[in-house]
């Protein structure tokens, strides 16, 4: 079936360690989203993609980086300068901006 | 600035009620999409519906329907005899061309609807 996997489910990481969040997809889209949920609250941009080897930041990239290396994968790398991770982290893909954004079913991010 | 306004931070509705999420949106885009989407529990995003901005012609997909109407920049849902399966978050968001083609989604705060047995 066609669709987004994000991994892992749950990761919990350590002070001063860098944590990366795998997001892969196989519906042949061109644009690669990375989205932020605190609890009770709605979705911010982290980082976005419209190409490969092309990202641009969304409202609060700081503290994350990502790569897109492969049209079917937009990794989400949250380091250490990000003092406050723990959140619930959607990745999503789109195959333009008439078309819906398919999303992955999260990964949640704590603080050991 | 593009902006999407779910004024209802929550609602909560018997079940077999009937029930309407409020949506306002801003654009200065003569072309533009509405989408409307589901989180329940478990937090995935589920996609409901899309509507572009040349096709006010209402929707109705069993016990949903969508109010589109340009003229007050509103994309309301109604939830006809509501039941505890519809008990989520419901987003509503609205395509923004950021710049060269880039486009990104600008999201509500969503609308917490809690139906009760």
């Amino acid at each position: 079936d066609g669709g987004i996997t994000q991994s892992p489910k749950y990761l919990f990481r350590k002070e001063g360690q860098n944590v990366t969040l795998s997001c892969e997809q196989n519906l042949n889209h061109d644009a690669m989203y990375w989205y932020r949920q605190d609890p009770g609250q709605g979705l911010r941009l982290i980082y976005y993609s419209q190409i490969v080897n092309d990202f641009q930041k969304g409202d609060i990239a700081e503290g994350y980086s990502v790569s897109r290396e492969k049209k079917e994968s937009f990794p989400l790398t949250v380091t250490s300068a990000q003092k406050n991770p723990t959140a619930f982290y959607l990745c999503a893909s789109s195959g333009g901006p008439d078309q819906p954004q398919h999303f992955g079913d999260g990964t949640r991010l704590s603080i050991l | 600035a593009q902006k999407v306004t779910q004024a209802q931070t929550e609602i909560s509705v018997v079940e077999k009620e009937d029930v309407t999420l409020d949506c306002v949106y801003e654009t200065r885009d003569t072309t533009y999409y509405l989408f409307w989407y589901k989180q329940p529990p478990s937090g995935e995003l589920v996609f409901l519906i899309r509507r572009n901005s040349f096709d006010e012609q209402n929707e109705i997909s069993g016990r949903y329907s969508w109010n589109f109407q340009k003229s007050t920049s509103s994309f309301n849902f109604t939830i006809t005899a509501s039941q505890v399966v519809d008990s989520a978050v419901y987003f509503c968001a609205l395509s923004e061309e950021i710049m060269d083609s880039n486009y990104q989604l600008i999201w509500g705060a969503g609308t917490k609807l809690i139906i009760k047995p």
